[in-house]
């Protein structure tokens, strides 16, 4: 079965700062996605991972795939107040009729001056 | 050009009763998940379906069932609503083909009573 273990859980940062959240998983997979949510709103997709020693960047958020540790990080620069959110990585568990994604349970930020 | 849409927002029923809750995908989008998110907790899936079959299933009982339609739109089934299944039910578009990134509705809130 497959598993997908996020920490931390929660997560409470200065802004400027800069901190890193770990995503492992427990099967081989070739694709991990981030996602944010907001309180209350449904999920926004940030990045999908899709090779060993994918990196992919958007602003103050940068990903990244290990598929051999079975790790991706999500590392925050610079922390600003509007990042704080709770953010997951989920696994794509491909099988040969449809995928499922299977979430960890979040990192929740939240970012104060 | 319109999101993922769901309905209704708000829900609330009484143990034993029975709710359909409906979405309909991303225009250009033909397969529709299913998730469950409990209070704090990630996403959990419940199933998937693509071409009016359901593709995958997640650990749900039988109680969950689900129907897509020629037009992709989809619906979700849940008889004899327990406690436990007060929860945020999401859906989530993609393409098939690709296996391309879901992408979430705003999610049907469901209080049982």
């Amino acid at each position: 079965e497959l598993k997908v273990e996020q920490n931390p859980l929660f997560l409470s940062m200065q802004e400027g700062k800069n901190y890193t959240i770990y995503c492992n998983y427990s099967t081989t997979s070739d694709r991990l996605y981030w996602y944010r949510q907001d309180p209350g709103k449904s999920l926004e997709s940030l990045f999908v991972l899709l090779s060993n020693g994918a990196v992919k960047q958007e602003g103050r958020l940068m990903a990244s795939l290990d598929t051999k540790a079975r790790l991706s990080t999500l590392h925050i620069t610079a922390a600003v107040h509007d990042l704080s959110a709770t953010y997951f990585c989920a696994v794509d568990r491909f099988g040969r009729s449809g995928t499922a994604l299977i979430f960890g349970k979040g990192t929740t930020l939240s970012v104060s001056s | 050009d319109a999101g993922v849409t769901q309905s209704p927002t708000h829900l609330i029923k009484t143990r034993g009763q029975q709710v359909t809750l409906r979405c309909s995908p991303k225009s250009g989008h033909d397969t529709v998940s299913w998730y469950q998110q409990a209070l704090g907790q990630g996403p959990q899936f419940i199933f998937q379906y693509y071409e009016e079959e359901e593709r995958q299933r997640g650990n749900f009982p039988d109680r969950f069932s689900g129907h897509q339609y020629p037009n992709y739109s989809s619906e979700l089934n849940v008889n004899a609503l327990l406690l436990g299944d007060s929860a945020l039910y999401l859906c989530a578009s993609s393409l098939f083909e690709g296996r391309g990134t879901q992408y979430f509705g705003p999610g049907t809130r469901l209080l049982v009573l």
